[in-house]
């Protein structure tokens, strides 16, 4: 079966950095996506990958190892506007997303 | 319009009844998508649309079904509701090449009692 795992939730203080990891187990890999969701809201994307390595967008990066089957996405200077669920979404061999459950993330002063 | 609209924004239904949730957007994106959200679940893709004319099912098709006469719309209809169908509906929309990522519609709160 198709799986991604990600922590339910995760909490980190105003200036702080935290990373938020996702394992995956996909028939096929053809990307991997990071949305933000932030509550009674639609998904926004933040980032893809589909090459092994780190990309940086300003204060997120997000990271990818296929060999391991895991992403990390990474944000820095956190604010308390990044207080939301993170959702990871590997895209497959049939060029569909299958998306984990989030991480909500909670963001103290 | 800019980008992707649903409506209604929520809705209050009685099971059996039939439910059309539109989706419209203004991209001229060739794919689209109706996924459900359940709390600490993932999104489940229902329906998707890879060009206006074709359709296909995703994870979770029963009791659902969908049409893309256009580009722009693609409406998804509940024939006979069911409580087991209450959940946020998001449609979205992406286009071919590069990263293809996808755009979320505000999303429909749908109540089946």
């Amino acid at each position: 079966g198709q799986n991604i795992d990600q922590p339910t939730e995760m909490t980190a203080t105003e200036g702080a950095i935290v990373q938020i990891n996702c394992t995956y187990q996909t028939s096929g890999f053809n990307g991997l996506f990071w949305y933000q969701q932030h509550a009674g809201e639609a998904p926004t994307f933040l980032s893809y990958n589909v090459l092994d390595g780190l990309e940086e967008k300003g204060r997120f990066s997000s990271f990818l190892s296929r060999s391991k089957g895991y992403s990390y996405l990474l944000l820095k200077e956190l604010q308390m506007k990044d207080s939301a669920s993170y959702l990871c979404a590997v895209r497959d061999s049939n060029y569909q997303l299958i998306w984990g459950a989030g991480t909500k993330l909670i963001i103290k002063p | 319009i800019a980008g992707i609209t649903q409506a209604p924004t929520s809705q209050i239904l009685a099971a059996g009844r039939r439910m059309t949730l539109r989706c419209t957007q203004d991209m001229r994106h060739n794919a689209m998508y109706w996924y459900r959200q359940d709390l600490g679940l993932g999104l489940r893709l229902i329906h998707y649309s890879n060009t206006a004319g074709t359709t296909g099912k995703g994870e979770v098709p029963d009791g659902y079904s969908v049409s893309r006469a256009n580009t722009d719309d693609f409406p998804l209809t509940l024939a006979s509701a069911v409580p087991s169908q209450t959940s946020v509906y998001f449609c979205a929309s992406s286009d071919s090449g590069g990263s293809d990522e996808q755009f979320f519609g505000p999303g429909t709160r749908l109540t089946v009692l």
